[in-house]
């Protein structure tokens, strides 16, 4: 199973901020690569696929970046409803999820 | 609108089974892989299994081959999951989740709990 890294696991910010969330895969998926967001109780919601495809309906101050084995998630500004837990995960073999980022508030 | 609600957890004793369903709407159900995505209680995401569109394949987590079965009834817009041999590691929330083009999980359930102890 290919392993995917998330970092950090968990970062305190305030609104405004510019936040970036990585995630290392242990070989190259090309660009296979999907983020989401979790808030508590509630099921991931789909932000970004094939690394840098932003969703219909997601705010443009999300962004993806990266292929073969490191990507990056971007939050230009950082917005009250953007507190949550943030998963990468790859496609280009047997799914596999990152650790989690949980965006706390400063 | 896509709906995905799943049905079926519970509290089980280890070494027992349990039955989860997934009822699905609102999309070409035979024309999407699906998958069993879960979520131990305070930890990451999980995922289990998932099923080609004619449920010609199946793929499956090293840590429940032999234990848990993913089936198909696209006549019945359905997924399941056959979980026997639970153990206390299995439990968590079980996710239904379609596949997008060209990857990603683009729809989830609500989750169903499973909770395995004696």
């Amino acid at each position: 199973a290919i392993q995917l890294t998330q970092s950090p696991s968990s970062l305190s910010a305030s609104v405004g901020d510019r936040v970036t969330i990585t995630c290392r895969a242990g070989q190259g998926i090309r660009s296979s690569l999907a983020w989401y967001q979790q808030q508590p109780g509630k099921a991931p919601k789909l932000l970004i696929n094939d690394a840098s495809n932003l969703e219909r309906g997601v705010p443009s101050r999300f962004s993806g970046s990266g292929s073969g084995t490191d990507f990056t998630l971007t939050i230009s500004s950082l917005q009250p409803e953007d507190f949550a837990t943030y998963y990468c995960q790859q496609f280009y073999s047997d799914p596999t999820f990152g650790g989690g980022t949980k965006v706390e508030i400063k | 609108e896509v709906q995905l609600v799943e049905s079926g957890g519970g509290l089980v004793q280890p070494g027992g089974s349990l039955r989860l369903s997934c009822a699905a709407s609102g999309f070409t159900f035979s024309n999407h892989w699906l998958s069993w995505v879960r979520q131990a209680p305070g930890k990451g995401l999980e995922w289990v299994a998932n099923i080609k569109r004619d449920g010609s394949e199946k793929y499956y987590v090293d840590s429940v081959k032999g234990r848990f079965t993913i089936s198909r009834d696209n006549a019945k817009n359905s997924l399941y999951l056959q979980l026997n041999s639970l153990r206390a590691e299995d439990t968590a929330v079980y996710y239904c989740a379609k596949e997008g083009d060209p990857g990603g999980f683009d729809s989830w359930g609500q989750g169903t709990l499973v909770t395995v102890s004696s």
